[in-house]
C-alpha cells in the first residue's frame, strides 16, 4: 500500500463548477500538507500549505485536512480553464530529513 | 529573479551512454533534491542533499549518481545502468532550519529524457 493515495483521474468539469480533489494517507506522523499545481511540461508550483488539521482559504482555493480520517482535500470554487493542470498532494512528518511524499497527481480539465 | 534552472529542457540518450542533467539554484537554499516523474506515478525521490559535499539516496537511486560540490549546483548523472531512463526529471530545493518554510520545495522546469 502506498503511503499517499490520490485518484489520478482524469477529472473533467465545466467552467464555474466547484472542484474537489482528495488524498488519503496511512502515516500518522505526517504533520504538514501541501498542494502543488503542475501545468503540462512544467515543474510543480506550491498552491497551498497547511499544518495539522483544519481549513485554509486562499482566494478560490480551500485546503482541508482531517487528521483523524487521514484525509486531505483541495476545493476550487468558480473553476476557470486556467485551473486545468495536474494537482499533486504532498506531505511530510516532523522528524527526519525533509522528504516530501507525493500523491500520484490528479489531472484536471476545466471545460469552457 | 531567484529560482531553479534545469538544463537542458530535452535530452536524448543513446544505449550505453551516461548523461548529466544540470540543476542550479540562486535561492541560497541548503537542501536540493532530484525526482523522477512517470505518467500516473507522481514524483519519486532519486537523491537528495542537505549540505555541500553530502548526499543521500532516495527511493530509486539505482542507476543514478549525483555530486554536490557547490551549494548552488546539484547535477544528476543517469548512468548506463539505468535501464529505463525515459522520464521527466525534476530538481527542487528548500531552506533548512526550524521554520515551517523549510518544508516548501521549489521546483525547476524539468528535463525530459528520452532514449534513442
Amino acid at each position: 500500500q502506498k503511503e499517499v493515495e490520490q485518484d489520478p483521474g482524469p477529472l473533467s468539469v465545466p467552467e464555474g463548477a466547484i472542484v474537489s480533489l482528495n488524498c488519503t494517507y496511512s502515516n500518522s506522523a505526517f504533520q504538514y500538507f501541501m498542494w502543488y499545481r503542475q501545468y503540462s511540461r512544467k515543474g510543480p508550483e506550491l498552491l497551498m500549505y497547511t499544518y495539522s488539521s483544519g481549513n485554509k482559504e486562499d482566494g478560490r482555493f480551500t485546503a482541508q485536512v482531517d487528521k483523524s480520517s487521514k484525509y486531505i482535500s483541495l476545493f476550487i470554487r468558480d473553476s476557470q480553464p486556467s485551473d486545468s493542470a495536474t494537482y499533486l498532494c504532498a506531505m511530510i512528518g516532523v522528524q527526519g530529513a525533509q522528504k516530501l511524499v507525493f500523491g500520484q497527481g490528479t489531472r484536471l480539465t476545466i471545460n469552457p | 529573479d531567484g529560482g531553479i534552472t534545469q538544463s537542458p529542457k530535452y535530452l536524448f540518450r543513446k544505449e550505453g551512454q551516461n548523461v548529466t542533467l544540470s540543476c542550479e539554484q540562486n535561492l541560497n537554499h541548503d537542501a536540493m533534491y532530484w525526482y523522477r516523474q512517470d505518467p500516473g506515478q507522481g514524483l519519486r525521490l532519486i537523491y537528495y542533499s542537505q549540505i555541500v559535499n553530502d548526499f543521500q539516496k532516495g527511493d530509486i537511486a539505482e542507476g543514478y549518481s549525483v555530486s554536490r560540490e557547490k551549494k548552488e549546483s546539484f547535477p544528476l548523472t543517469v548512468t548506463s545502468a539505468q535501464k529505463n531512463p525515459t522520464a521527466f526529471y525534476l530538481c527542487a530545493s528548500t531552506r533548512t532550519g526550524i521554520t515551517l518554510a523549510k518544508n516548501i520545495q521549489y521546483f525547476g522546469a524539468g528535463t525530459r529524457l528520452s532514449v534513442l
